[in-house]
């Protein structure tokens, strides 16, 4: 089985400040770990993924994670926030290949970024 | 390349209706995943679909329900709707079940 915790359910950050969200996993088989954002009324757009290769993931946008299995983490960080990734921001894990490919959603993070 | 499309955007229904969501995949995807979006209960797995069968389902009663045609579309039919229905539905899709899922705009479900 796996699961996601969000610690937190809100960050608040200044215009051009680091960002970092927090994302700890727990799973009983190699995960594959992703973040996605939402935007309001929208649905959800995939940030990047980690699926096994290198350790420090690079996604869209500036964002990037590192898999720390001895933590079990998977930490989001940006070294410059925007006013435009103002959003919520949901963790995910499903296993490695095999016969279930459902993603399983922490309970996500409202980004503000203040001027 | 067109993401994938869900319709309607909003559907309004009364308690015990039902209701029919359509989701179109990516072409060339062959798998369609649906999730629950209720405030304060984060998103939710409902349905899997690959090549037409269902694949798994989440903890979620059986008049929630589904199908997947032969082109790969895929409906979600929520039969006696509840108060606790309303929601956002999303629809995803993948290449294959190994691949990274990519997700529609969603419909928004609301039961009066």
């Amino acid at each position: 089985a796996q699961s996601v915790t969000q610690l937190g359910s809100h960050v608040s950050v200044s215009e051009g400040a680091l960002v970092l969200l927090r994302c700890n996993y727990s799973s009983s088989v190699p995960p594959y770990l992703f973040w996605y954002v939402q935007y309001p009324n929208q649905g959800l757009q995939l940030l990047l993924k980690y699926t096994s290769a290198a350790t420090l993931v690079k996604g869209i946008n500036d964002f990037e994670a590192e898999f720390k299995k001895s933590e079990t983490s998977f930490h989001l960080t940006k070294p410059s926030a925007h006013m435009s990734d103002a959003a919520e921001y949901f963790c995910a894990v499903r296993p490695a290949p095999g016969a279930n490919s459902k993603l399983t959603f922490g309970k996500g993070i409202t980004l503000s970024v203040r001027p | 390349e067109a993401g994938v499309t869900q319709s309607p955007t909003h559907l309004i229904k009364t308690r015990g209706q039902q209701a029919t969501l359509r989701c179109s995949p990516i072409s060339g995807h062959t798998s369609v995943y649906w999730y629950q979006q209720a405030l304060g209960l984060g998103l939710q797995f409902l349905l899997w679909y690959d090549e037409g069968e269902e694949r798994n389902r989440g903890n979620f009663p059986p008049r929630f329900s589904g199908r997947q045609f032969p082109n790969y579309s895929s409906e979600l039919n929520v039969n006696a709707l509840e108060l606790e229905d309303s929601a956002l539905y999303l629809c995803a899709s993948s290449r294959d079940s190994d691949n990274e899922q990519f997700f529609g705009p969603g419909t928004r479900l609301t039961v009066l």
